[in-house]
């Protein structure tokens, strides 16, 4: 079974500028989930889709964010316009939609984001 | 609110020697669950374990095991005989009852060394 996958990996762009981060769920997972780490700080909870529904987007910044998920399958996280505070590593997790295993999330590798 | 706190930011051990990872949490539900993700260099969150609070029995799992003491807000973490590759990025995290929000707290997380 293949993993929660990221794409890009990286990323360095400039301020004021745009960038769409992709994440591609475990198969079968229809919950999907954004957090993002910045430098020397916690990881934070961004938002909760399950299937293509946001449940849960209270860790959303700002306006700036703006995440989707077509058809319940992938799901992009929009920065525009990219500021420099935005710099850090957004990783995407999955989990299944019932029982505990619910509680199991399963994270990807992470996007580095540079705003210069 | 909820927070985790991973009091220790890198440890370093020889291999072979035991370590324990500290983590305490505050909540004010009474029911909610942690967990322990590994974060090795290759940059994605690992699940390791999720524990309910209603369930303080500790757990083995091979080298791991985690002690939780609802009396003093701690879910701790021992490797024992540790080895190089148990080095990595550990972090503590907590969740919330109930099918309203799924988001994880992190702590900031432990970066172990463990030297040849």
């Amino acid at each position: 079974e293949a993993g929660v996958t990221q794409f890009p990996s990286h990323s360095v762009i400039e301020k004021g500028q745009t960038v769409t981060l992709r994440c591609d769920p475990i198969s079968g997972h229809d919950n999907l989930y954004w957090y993002r780490r910045v430098m020397g700080k916690e990881i934070k909870f961004l938002l909760h889709f399950v299937k293509e529904s946001k449940q849960d987007e209270s860790g959303m910044p700002n306006n700036r964010f703006l995440a989707e998920r077509t058809g319940g399958t992938y799901s992009t996280l929009k920065v525009q316009p990219a500021e420099l505070e935005d710099s850090g590593v957004y990783f995407c997790a999955s989990s299944r939609g019932r029982s505990a295993k619910a509680y199991e999330q399963y994270f990807g590798p992470g996007t580095r984001l540079t705003v210069t | 609110a909820q927070k985790v706190t991973q009091a220790q930011t890198e440890i370093s051990v020889v291999e072979k020697e035991d370590v324990t990872l500290d983590c305490v949490y505050e909540t004010r539900d009474t029911t909610y669950y942690l967990f322990w993700y590994k974060q090795p260099p290759s940059g994605e969150l690992v699940f390791l374990i999720r524990r309910n609070s209603f369930d303080e029995q500790n757990e083995i799992s091979g080298r791991y095991s985690w002690n939780f003491q609802k009396s003093t807000s701690s879910f701790n973490f021992t490797i024992t005989a540790s080895q190089v590759v148990d080095s990595a990025v550990y972090f503590c995290a907590l969740r919330p009852p109930g099918a309203g929000s799924y988001q994880l707290t992190f702590g900031k997380g432990t970066k172990l060394s463990v030297i040849p």
